[in-house]
Parts: structure tokens; sequence; C-alpha cells
């Protein structure tokens, strides 16, 4: 069975930073691409950030680009979001997915994140 | 950036009655490898999303067959043949013919 466990979300305040992590397990993680998309209170969905396989290869959301990595750790089987110059607008729960170049097959239950002062 | 519209916003509908939602990009999302990236996905209330359809027709594993995707190019439909209370919740359609991945400002499916 397919898992994917969001973890790492809380409350930072405005120009903070803070790390998500996401652990995958029941498929090979190595071989496939993974994604972060976030859902602000209230909204629609936003994708984030996609990585190929091995990480060669990342894409991001113009509003995120230069505040936001994403990275993987093949061996652990994870998934990272690294989010620095937090801003208010970027409160929302994240998920991470599998997927990102076809469709997105796979989803976590979400980890909030709240950026307030 | 493809831009994805989703109408209505809201479908009140009956239990057993029918329900169709449209969804239109920007522009085509053929892509250059002949497939279109045009997913659906149904978010419950208090629940994450959760893939539906794939690639503008695919039921994803576990995907009642009351639900089917159509359409090409630029205009995608959903339907669902007879709605039943567990289908309440808004539905997205997204695109991943290229990036950035975009979604749809999703239609809300509701009992009457």
């Amino acid at each position: 069975e397919v898992q994917l466990v969001e973890a790492g979300g809380g409350l930072v305040q405005p120009g903070g930073s803070l790390r998500l992590s996401c652990t995958a397990s029941g498929f090979t993680f190595s071989t496939y691409w993974m994604s972060w998309v976030r859902q602000a209170p209230g909204k629609g969905l936003e994708w984030v950030a996609t990585i190929k396989e091995d990480g060669s290869e990342k894409y991001y959301v113009d509003s995120v680009k230069g505040r936001f990595t994403i990275s993987r750790d093949n061996a652990k089987n994870s998934l990272y979001l690294q989010m620095n110059s937090l801003r208010v607008d970027d409160t929302a729960v994240f998920y991470c997915a599998r997927g990102g170049r076809q469709q997105l097959l796979y989803w976590g239950l979400g980890t909030l994140v709240t950026v307030s002062s | 950036d493809i831009v994805m519209t989703q109408t209505p916003l809201s479908s009140p509908v009956t239990l057993g009655q029918p329900a169709s939602i449209s969804c239109r990009s920007s522009q085509s999302l053929v892509h250059s490898d002949g497939n279109t990236y045009l997913s659906w996905l149904q978010q419950r209330p208090g629940q994450p999303p959760r893939l539906l359809i794939y690639k503008i027709s695919n039921r994803f594993s576990g995907v009642p067959d009351r639900f089917s995707g159509s359409g090409a190019g630029t205009d995608f439909t959903l339907k669902i043949s007879r709605v039943e209370g567990e289908d309440v919740g808004v539905y997205y359609c997204m695109q991943a013919t290229q990036f950035p991945l975009t979604f749809g400002g999703g239609t809300k499916v509701e009992i009457k």
C-alpha cells in the first residue's frame, strides 16, 4: 500500500524558515517524480514544486522561486521542502504527492504551515 | 502558464441523478509525446485530494465506474452518472502537460 506521510509543519513567524519532510512507503521511491502541492485555508490547490527521480531536475511555481528548495534522499525514501523567507500568504496545508510529470497519483494527508506573528 | 477554468462553481444534485463538470484550458494540453495530461481529482470534506481520472478518461484504481472523463485539446468534462452521498466534495481538474502544473478553481458538488 502506497503511503506518504508529511511532517514538519507548524507555526512560524514571517521571515522564518521551516523544513517539511515526506516519508514514502509501499513503492520504489527512487523511480518516481515527486511533488509538493499546497492549499491555503478555504482555497483551492496550488502546485508548489516537483523533483525528478534522481534529483537532477527541479521545478517551482514562480511565487516560491528563490525561497523554497525541493530535495530528496532516495536512500531514506524521503522528500523534503526547505522553506525560507516565509510570508503570511504561504500559510497552507502542504501535501506531498507521487508524480508530477504526468499526473499526481497518490497524496499524503498533509501538514499545516501557519505563518503569523 | 496554462489557466484552467472550471464550471460551474457549484453543482447541487439530487441523489441518483447525473452531474457534469466542465474544464477548459487556455491552451492545448496535448503533450509533445502525444498524450494529454489532464486529470480530475476529488477532495471530500476534511480529506486530502484523491486522483479519480488521468489522461482525460482513465479511471484510477478503485474509482467507481460511475465516474467518467472525456474531452480533447482544451475542453474536458467529468461526469458522474448517478451521484451518491459519498461523492459530495470539491472536484478539481489539473494539467501536467507543462510546468507550472495548474489546477482549476474547483467545483463543489453537493446534495440538494
